[in-house]
């Protein structure tokens, strides 16, 4: 089945760590997103993608990194220099970074800090 | 800046009553496009529909439909007869064609949509 797929479905990290969480699509988009969910909120964009080894930041960058060295695959980097790491988080893609396309989504990944 | 009001954090009704979920939107573009996505508790969003600026025909689809009103700039969705599997929370988005899609979809802040057997 064409999807987008997540993992780890739930992740925990340490202060001052480190932590990827990987987003992988067979449906043959050109553009891929990273969003953040917070409790009560809709979602912000944190980066995206429209090609491979193109990237660029979204409204809330600060503390994430990313690569896009396949089209199938944007992972997400959570570094320790993102304060209020805790949210769930979701990818998205869509067949180019046009407007009117239709952003597909994974199940996400929920992110805690121990 | 576009901006997306959901001002309904939360409705619960009794099943096989109708309920409409209101949208209202911001923009400055004459071009955008407007999504209604449902969250179930599993958290994958599902898309629901698309509508573009030009288009202000009202969509049907089993028990849903969408009022696209360009005069009041909102997009609001009635589930009819509803149903406990409508149980969701339910975004409204928007992306402005002149940005190219290029800052994602703007999305409201959903509403919790509780439907009681």
């Amino acid at each position: 089945d064409g999807g987008i797929t997540q993992s780890p479905k739930y992740l925990f990290r340490k202060e001052g760590q480190n932590v990827t969480l990987s987003c992988e699509q067979n449906l043959n988009h050109d553009a891929m997103y990273w969003y953040r969910q917070d409790p009560g909120q809709g979602l912000r964009l944190i980066y995206y993608s429209q090609i491979v080894n193109d990237f660029q930041k979204g409204d809330i960058a600060e503390g994430y990194s990313v690569s896009r060295e396949k089209k199938e695959s944007f992972p997400l980097t959570v570094t320790s220099a993102q304060k209020n790491p805790t949210a769930f988080y979701l990818c998205a893609s869509s067949i180019q970074r046009m407007a009117k396309n239709i952003q597909y989504f994974g199940a996400g990944t929920r992110l805690s800090v121990l | 800046a576009q901006k997306v009001t959901q001002a309904q954090t939360e409705i619960s009704v009794v099943e096989k009553e109708d309920v409409t979920l209101d949208c209202v939107y911001e923009t400055r573009d004459t071009t955008y496009y407007l999504f209604w996505y449902k969250q179930p508790p599993s958290g994958e969003l599902v898309f629901l529909i698309r509508r573009n600026s030009f288009d202000e025909q009202n969509e049907i689809s089993g028990r849903y439909s969408w009022n696209f009103q360009k005069s009041t700039s909102s997009f609001n969705f009635t589930i009819t007869a509803s149903q406990v599997v409508d149980s969701a929370v339910y975004f409204c988005a928007l992306s402005e064609y002149s940005g190219g899609g290029a800052d994602g979809l703007t999305f409201g802040k959903g509403t919790h949509l509780i439907i009681q057997p």
